[in-house]
């Protein structure tokens, strides 16, 4: 198993510029969810799925957009970028049994805005 | 709504020297903890997790983690750090669906 991949790895945008970061989990987890990574401030949600067709928002989901049409992909677009977008992004995947609640991170993707 | 405080934002330590690293939570009926490690440049891998239980959880890599609901924390030590072991470490709570809220992180520098 690949486990959770993103891709580019790195990504400089200029502002106003639209993206999408990929995200692919070969793990057949129901659950993806979509973290960007700052100084000081930890991981925060940004968006996070619960199945195909299934999205929902965390605790920073503006500008920003996913879809989920299938089990293995969860793509985060950034809309018209802007220099607060620069993060480190991580995807992450996980079952939905109550037993296991452990969540695969993907290696990242650093993006910067200018 | 749930969060998590780490303290420390820097914790320097010796090799073969013993380590905690402090992570508080705030108060909730059920709670999921965790500890992540990030390797410079690399994703989160779990280090451990505490769903129910006894209360000494042991993770990967020779960490363990105390709940102590009392007291609102799960500690994170180890008797004896490697300078492997330098690395970014992220306690989190689990608020639903799978949902985690992150502390801000405690870089554990060793030095020989």
């Amino acid at each position: 198993n690949a486990g959770v991949t993103q891709t580019p790895k790195f990504q400089v945008l200029k502002t106003g510029q639209s993206m999408t970061l990929q995200c692919a989990q070969d793990m057949n987890h129901e659950y993806m969810s979509w973290y960007r990574q700052d100084p000081g401030m930890g991981l925060r949600l940004i968006h996070y799925s619960v199945g195909a067709g299934i999205t929902d928002q965390g605790e920073v989901p503006n500008g920003y957009n996913v879809s989920r049409s299938t089990t293995e992909d969860f793509p985060l677009r950034l809309l018209s970028a802007a220099p607060s977008q620069t993060s480190v992004y991580f995807c992450a995947s996980s079952y939905s049994g109550l037993e296991n609640y452990e969540q695969y991170f993907g290696p990242g993707t650093r993006l910067t805005v200018t | 709504a749930q969060s998590v405080t780490q303290l420390d934002s820097q914790v320097p330590v010796f090799e073969e020297a013993p380590v905690e690293l402090r992570c508080n939570y705030s108060s909730s009926v059920s709670v999921y903890l965790f500890w992540y490690v990030q390797y410079p440049n690399q994703g989160l891998q779990l280090l451990l997790k505490y769903l129910s239980g006894s209360t000494l959880v042991k993770g990967i890599n020779g960490f363990e983690a105390e709940f102590n609901k009392s007291q609102t924390s799960f500690h994170l030590r180890k008797p004896s750090v490697h300078i492997s072991d330098t690395a970014e470490y992220f306690c989190a709570v689990n608020t639903g669906f799978q949902k985690l809220v992150f502390g801000t992180g405690t870089r554990l520098l060793v030095s020989p």
